[in-house]
């Protein structure tokens, strides 16, 4: 079983739809956790940081983090055809980036 | 430009070969890394690099080989490369570690897809 799950998709929604991108993991010393964007054919970037429970929010972005269930996820609301992306997750214990443990990503594919 | 650039973007080439991607940073960023994107595995961690000569392996370094003479400098080498080894390799660079800052996030660059027949 892997540290990290993902869903890897593709999620295809119509534009201006609410997206729910989601990861679980099973290390209960996780405190760090991040969502990463990645654009086809190019890098990650970092889209939201959480550390430990709670919501964070961004504009249009949500990023919720339920350590009772090892669950987070990402809320995307007025999604947009810009939107469409991979999204990773990634986390760590001590938030050092040589700890950081990745899920496999889920494709997300915003329809006009 | 300023930023993180990976060369070259495509490259071929066959078992038993040395191949060696590399990897310039315009930030003279302390840390450097280097991860492998394979299908259903997510991003992990081949090498790292601290500072100009500190480098430390991370969760998959077999075949592979790095080197920091510069801060700027990050390549990694394939020194006999294998089929398994095909992959899309990406440089990242950090201004300092630990996270203590959220704004000091990871720069990845765009990426070497590599194929070994």
């Amino acid at each position: 079983q892997k540290e990290v799950e993902q869903d890897p998709g593709p999620l295809s929604v119509p534009e201006g739809a609410i997206v729910s991108l989601n990861c679980t993991y099973s290390n209960s010393a996780f405190q760090y956790f991040m969502w990463y964007r990645q654009y086809s054919r190019k890098g990650p970037e970092l889209l939201m940081y959480t550390y430990s429970s709670g919501n964070k929010e961004d504009g249009r972005f949500t990023a919720q983090v339920d350590k009772s269930s090892k669950y987070i996820s990402l809320f995307i609301r007025d999604s947009q055809p810009s939107d469409s992306a991979t999204y990773l997750c990634a986390m760590s214990e001590s938030g050092s980036n040589y700890q950081l443990i990745w899920g496999a990503g889920t494709k997300l594919i915003i329809k006009p | 430009d300023a930023g993180i650039t990976q060369s070259p973007r495509y490259k071929i080439t066959e078992t038993g070969r040395q191949v060696t991607l590399m990897c310039h940073q315009t930030w003279s960023h302390s840390y450097m890394f280097w991860y492998r994107q394979d299908l259903g595995h997510g991003l992990r961690l081949i090498y790292y690099s601290a500072a100009a000569d500190i480098t430390d392996k991370g969760e998959v370094p077999d075949g592979y080989v790095v080197s920091r003479s510069k801060t700027e400098n990050f390549p990694l080498t394939l020194e006999s490369a294998t089929r398994s080894q095909t992959s899309v390799y990406f440089c990242a660079s950090r201004r300092i570690q630990g996270i203590s800052d959220p704004s000091e996030k990871l720069f990845f660059g765009s990426g070497t897809q590599l194929s070994v027949l």
